[in-house]
């Protein structure tokens, strides 16, 4: 089945730095590729996602960019604030497509400093 | 727009129980995920339920079942509770065969501990 590798389990950044957390996945076959933010208490959001035809897609502070060669995705989150600390999980779907249940990475622990 | 709700909330149960949790959908939304978060094992897919089928499950026992009624709501069932059960279920649904959508929403989760 599927494998998700989620880099680094904790990232600390100034407030107004950049942020980039890396995924790496095992399944070829696999073409949706959603990010999720998880603050403490709360349910997952989903923040952005990228499909396998696509290789880079933008939403204001966020983008995420998608290597089908490699099999690697990321996030970037530009100009950090506080509220953007939280847990990020990356996924993928998996060789029954995107509809089939998630592959979740072990998360990242995002922190901004002030 | 209702956002996914679940119930109940939080839930104890001793070893060797069962236990059914509960999942209402986005209204309009036809597929339902179950998923559980365990500490330090990040999120898992336990079941995906569509149009009132089983379309798979995760690397679970079969002590994990559920099943999916005709409005589209969901029971989670958990026979022969186990300590390792303990986490937070999440149940998840979305909109993919009515609409080329693949974005799964997520509910707040039932937090279950088991003693």
């Amino acid at each position: 089945g599927e494998n998700v590798e989620q880099h680094p389990s904790t990232l600390s950044v100034q407030e107004g730095d950049s942020a980039v957390i890396k995924c790496t996945y095992s399944d070829s076959a696999s073409n949706y590729f959603p990010w999720y933010k998880q603050e403490l208490g709360k349910r997952p959001q989903l923040i952005i996602d990228i499909r396998s035809n696509v290789g880079e897609k933008k939403d204001q502070r966020i983008a995420v960019t998608l290597n089908k060669t490699a099999k690697h995705f990321s996030l970037h989150i530009t100009e950090t604030q506080p509220e953007d600390s939280a847990v990020y999980f990356c996924a993928a779907s998996g060789s029954g497509g995107g509809a089939d249940g998630l592959t979740f990475g072990k998360g990242t622990h995002l922190i901004i400093q002030p | 727009e209702a956002g996914v709700t679940q119930s109940p909330t939080h839930l104890i149960k001793t070893r060797g129980q069962q236990v059914t949790l509960r999942c209402s959908p986005i209204s309009g939304h036809t597929s339902v995920y179950w998923y559980q978060q365990a500490l330090g094992l990040g999120l898992q897919f336990l079941l995906w339920y569509d149009e009132g089928e089983e379309r798979n499950r995760g690397n679970f026992p079969p002590r994990f079942s559920g099943r999916q009624f005709p409005n589209y709501s969901s029971e989670l069932n958990v026979n022969a509770l186990e300590l390792e059960d303990s986490a937070l279920y999440l149940c998840a649904s979305s909109l993919w065969r009515r609409v080329p959508s693949y974005e799964q929403y997520f509910g707040p989760g039932t937090r279950l501990t088991v003693t």
